[in-house]
């Protein structure tokens, strides 16, 4: 149980495009998901907690307008990169918290995705 | 402010027992989680302690002194597949996680 799915794992694109990932909870549900970049060997940096029907929370220094997050279902939360640019090449992970369990603080992270803008 | 201290690097033998400390500052607390990452992937969830005390789960047990802002990982009878970051995570006030950079764990044969 507690499965996270991320697509794509793994994109490539040119210096100005978008690009959006998508983060699915399989087997249950999650009003909280939460967006991750992590450098290489560096920690986990929050950018934001996605909140199902509500707008996402963005950290201090995380642009919402170029990181876009959608959260529409209980199932599914969206991180489009707009207007990319090599510095934002990183490793990007989603997690998520199972609503249904008593226990609710678990974070259940996705596999990431690896973006790489040329 | 909030910190986690945690040795950046430990080498242990195949077989053998290893314990990873944590020490811990937050803006509150509302538990701490011990996470395995391998080099290349996502972390995943090991153990959540909110009380006082050792929380065993087969090889690997983790312990918790909220007074003393300490926890650790207990690893034991390790593998190969053990080498890895451990990331520890206290939760704080606002129900975040901290994130430090992690113990990296080299187990050699």
């Amino acid at each position: 149980g507690a499965v996270v799915s991320q697509h794509p794992s793994r994109v490539i694109c040119k210096s100005g495009t978008s690009v959006k990932i998508e983060c699915r909870s399989l087997d249950f549900q999650a009003t909280t998901m939460f967006w991750y970049r992590q450098f290489p060997k560096k920690s986990l940096m929050l950018m934001a907690t996605s909140n199902e029907g509500s707008k996402a929370t963005y950290e201090q220094g995380v642009e919402k307008d170029k990181f876009l997050i959608n959260h529409a279902s209980l199932t599914l939360s969206t991180l489009t990169v707009t207007s990319a640019h090599p510095e934002d090449s990183s490793f990007y992970i989603c997690s998520a918290r199972d609503s249904g369990q008593v226990d609710q603080e678990t974070q259940y992270f996705g596999p990431g995705t690896r973006l790489l803008v040329l | 402010g909030q910190n986690i201290d945690q040795p950046t690097e430990m080498t242990a033998t195949e077989g053998a027992i290893v314990q990873i400390n944590c020490t811990y500052q937050t803006s509150g607390f509302n538990g701490l989680f011990w996470y395995q990452q391998h080099a290349g992937e996502a972390p995943t969830f090991l153990s959540y302690n909110v009380l006082d005390g050792l929380e065993e789960k087969g090889r690997f047990s983790s312990f918790l002194s909220r007074s003393k802002g300490y926890s650790y990982l207990l690893l034991k009878e390790l593998q190969m597949k053990d080498s890895a970051s451990y990331l520890c995570a206290p939760m704080d006030s606002n129900y975040q996680l901290i994130w430090g950079a992690g113990t990296k764990l080299i187990i050699k044969p």
